[in-house]
């Protein structure tokens, strides 16, 4: 079974700090990664993927893939209240491409 | 909003019996996978369906099984409900496959067994 690995959490950081959120991966194949952001009580919603090794930048947040260390990271900048959620780091199966969550940290911003 | 809708939102059912849950997938959307997802979890992996075929299956019994239709809608049957079945279940429809492709996850069922 290849396995996703991030740390449970809880992560807490006050408003305005920068969050760093940690994956680990085993498959060496894996090509590409996907990080979501889950509201408790809600499904998860897509935040950003990234193939390529190195840095991805979409407003607040960075995506940063190293494939040798088998290690993704997601950092959110200027952290607000508005982004405590659980973020689940995600890698497609090499089989039909459905994802391999990892068990997901929890974020918590505080003002 | 995905698109994606799931029914009904939430249900309780007691040890032993059936249920069938159902997603409808955004429009031209080919691939649907379903994901059981218990409580503190990520989701796992439970069936895939591509253009109504099974295209995968996780680490989950024959009591789990699915149907595609070419509506774009699918469903979701578990048989002989167990307690550890209770969890949010969830669909994502995705255009194509491929290791790029992006899935777009329903609201989710919320399943309770007693």
């Amino acid at each position: 079974q290849k396995e996703v690995e991030q740390n449970s959490g809880p992560l807490s950081v006050p408003e305005g700090a920068i969050a760093s959120l940690n994956c680990t991966y085993s498959d060496r194949g894996s090509q590409s990664f996907f990080w979501y952001r889950q509201y408790s009580g809600k499904s998860p919603e897509l935040i950003m993927s990234i193939y390529s090794n190195g840095d991805k930048e979409d407003g607040r947040f960075t995506a940063q893939l190293n494939k040798a260390s088998q290690y993704v990271s997601l950092l959110i900048r200027d952290s607000q209240p508005s982004d405590s959620a659980t973020y689940l780091c995600a890698v497609p199966l090499n089989s039909g491409y459905a994802l391999n969550f990892g068990k997901g940290t929890s974020l918590l911003v505080t003002p | 909003e995905t698109g994606v809708t799931q029914s009904p939102t939430h249900l309780i059912k007691t040890r032993g019996q059936q249920v069938t849950l159902r997603c409808s997938s955004q429009s031209g959307h080919n691939t649907v996978s379903w994901y059981q997802q218990a409580l503190g979890q990520g989701p796992q992996f439970i069936f895939q369906y591509y253009r109504e075929e099974e295209n995968g299956r996780g680490n989950f019994p024959p009591r789990f099984s699915g149907l595609q239709f070419p509506n774009y809608s699918s469903e979701l049957n578990v048989n002989a409900l167990e307690l550890d079945d209770s969890a949010l279940y969830l669909c994502a429809s995705s255009l194509d496959l491929g290791p790029r492709e992006t899935q777009y996850f329903g609201p989710g069922t919320r399943l309770l067994v007693l």
